[in-house]
């Protein structure tokens, strides 16, 4: 079964500094997605970003950019210019068939 | 955008209730899905449909049963709710299975 892990629980960041958010994913696909989801205190879950294994370049969206790393199976997320309202938790996901999602890392961001 | 709700946000039963937790999409999504999240264990699929009157397991389906009678409602069911069902609720729909929308989420605690 696939797993995905996060290795931060929590992290932080100054407002506008830049913070990466780790994630890696055990597979033996070669054709998947991954995504980062963003869960602000609101609890409602929002799609950050979005990965097509196939694709050798980074997806980026705005201030948020990935480091895809097909070989290492890694998958992190950039954070550039952070904003207080990037505070939140984030989980990273793996879909090959069905979705897997890491345990989330709470990212902290003070003024 | 694509607007999914859930009728409750926060709910609180005894344990042996029947409890119903419901979702609905607007998009028209084929597919929809039932997660709970706890902390440090992530978002776990208890059970997906991907059609009308379809349903499927996920990882955690035991002591929950589901219902589509209809494509835009998705109805989680917890035939006699225990303390640890006690936990977040998210629904989440999609039309390419890769990418899902999430509903805001219900918090549940059983006592």
């Amino acid at each position: 079964a696939q797993t995905v892990t996060q290795s931060q629980p929590e992290m932080s960041v100054q407002e506008a500094e830049t913070v990466t958010l780790s994630c890696t994913y055990d597979t033996s696909e070669s054709d998947y997605y991954l995504f980062w989801y963003k869960q602000p205190p609101s609890r409602q879950m929002i799609l950050v970003i979005r990965q097509e294994a196939y694709k050798q370049q980074n997806a980026t969206e705005n201030r948020f950019s990935v480091n895809f790393q097909k070989a290492a199976k890694s998958f992190s997320l950039k954070i550039s210019d952070s904003q207080l309202g990037d505070a939140a938790m984030y989980f990273c996901a793996y879909w090959g068939g069905d979705m897997r999602f890491g345990a989330g890392t709470r990212l902290t961001v003070k003024p | 955008d694509v607007k999914v709700t859930q009728s409750s946000r926060y709910l609180v039963k005894r344990t042996g209730e029947k409890v119903f937790l419901e979702c609905v999409q607007d998009m028209d999504h084929e597919n929809m899905f039932w997660y709970r999240q706890d902390p440090g264990l992530g978002l776990r699929l208890i059970y997906f449909s991907y059609d009308v009157k379809m349903k499927e397991k996920g990882d955690i389906p035991e002591g929950y049963s589901v219902s589509r009678e209809k494509k835009e409602r998705f109805s989680l069911i917890l035939e006699s709710a225990s303390t640890n069902q006690t936990s977040m609720y998210l629904c989440a729909s999609s039309d390419d299975q890769e990418t899902q929308y999430f509903g805001p989420g219900t918090r549940l605690l059983v006592l």
